[in-house]
């Protein structure tokens, strides 16, 4: 089955700066890859995601890349603000989509 | 719509005892997922469902895990006998087929601890 594999666990950055999560993926028939934030306290919510047709993808402050040469793709956060500071889960996913694999997770603290 | 429904919020019970979790999905959703949150393993997926159906309970750790989902609004992961390493949260995710986005919609999870 597919494995995803998630860095770094935590990430601390100031206020301001970028910040950059990075997975990779086993299974070269994925061609699905989103990323979940998770608040604390809360559920994961859907932010950003991908298809293997696409390199990169841009929504505001966030952006997504992959290369699927290389099976890994990332997560680019710009302009952090205190409110990123979450859990960032990637995930892959194949066929119809539905059923993804998700990575182990990434701490993101926004220090103001 | 009010989202995802997942019932108990919170649930202490002693080993050896059956805990009982339940979900309801978002009405018209097709797909049912069932996770697992630790800190040590993140998000598992335990199992799915499409119209109902059973598609994958691969992730299922053991026999003392089973669900079910009787109807499309409804579904329940069931866990006997509880073990003190069953202890996390336990979410319940639901998707639509054909959807502009593929995202799953999580419900706010139920939180076990088994002493």
């Amino acid at each position: 089955g597919e494995n995803v594999e998630q860095h770094p666990s935590t990430l601390s950055v100031q206020e301001g700066d970028s910040a950059v999560i990075k997975c990779t993926y086993s299974d070269s028939a994925s061609n699905y890859f989103p990323w979940y934030k998770q608040e604390l306290g809360k559920r994961p919510q859907l932010i950003i995601d991908i298809r293997s047709n696409v390199g990169e993808k841009k929504d505001q402050r966030i952006a997504v890349t992959l290369n699927k040469t290389a099976k890994h793709f990332s997560l680019h956060i710009t302009e952090t603000q205190p409110e990123d500071s979450a859990v960032y889960f990637c995930a892959a996913g194949s066929g119809g989509y539905q059923k993804v694999t998700f990575g182990t997770g990434t701490k993101l603290q926004v220090i103001p | 719509d009010a989202g995802v429904i997942q019932s108990p919020r919170h649930e202490v019970t002693e080993m050896g005892q059956e805990v009982t979790l339940r979900c309801k999905p978002i009405s018209g959703h097709d797909y049912l997922f069932w996770y697992r949150q630790t800190m040590m393993r993140g998000l598992e997926l335990l199992i799915y469902f499409n119209n109902n159906v059973p598609i994958d309970d691969s992730g299922m750790p053991e026999d003392r895990f089973s669900a079910k989902m009787p109807n499309a609004s409804f579904s329940t992961l069931k866990i006997q006998p509880s073990e003190p390493r069953d202890s996390a949260v336990y979410f319940c995710a639901s998707s639509l087929t054909g959807a502009v986005r593929y995202e799953q919609y999580f419900g706010p999870g139920t939180r076990l601890t088994v002493t």
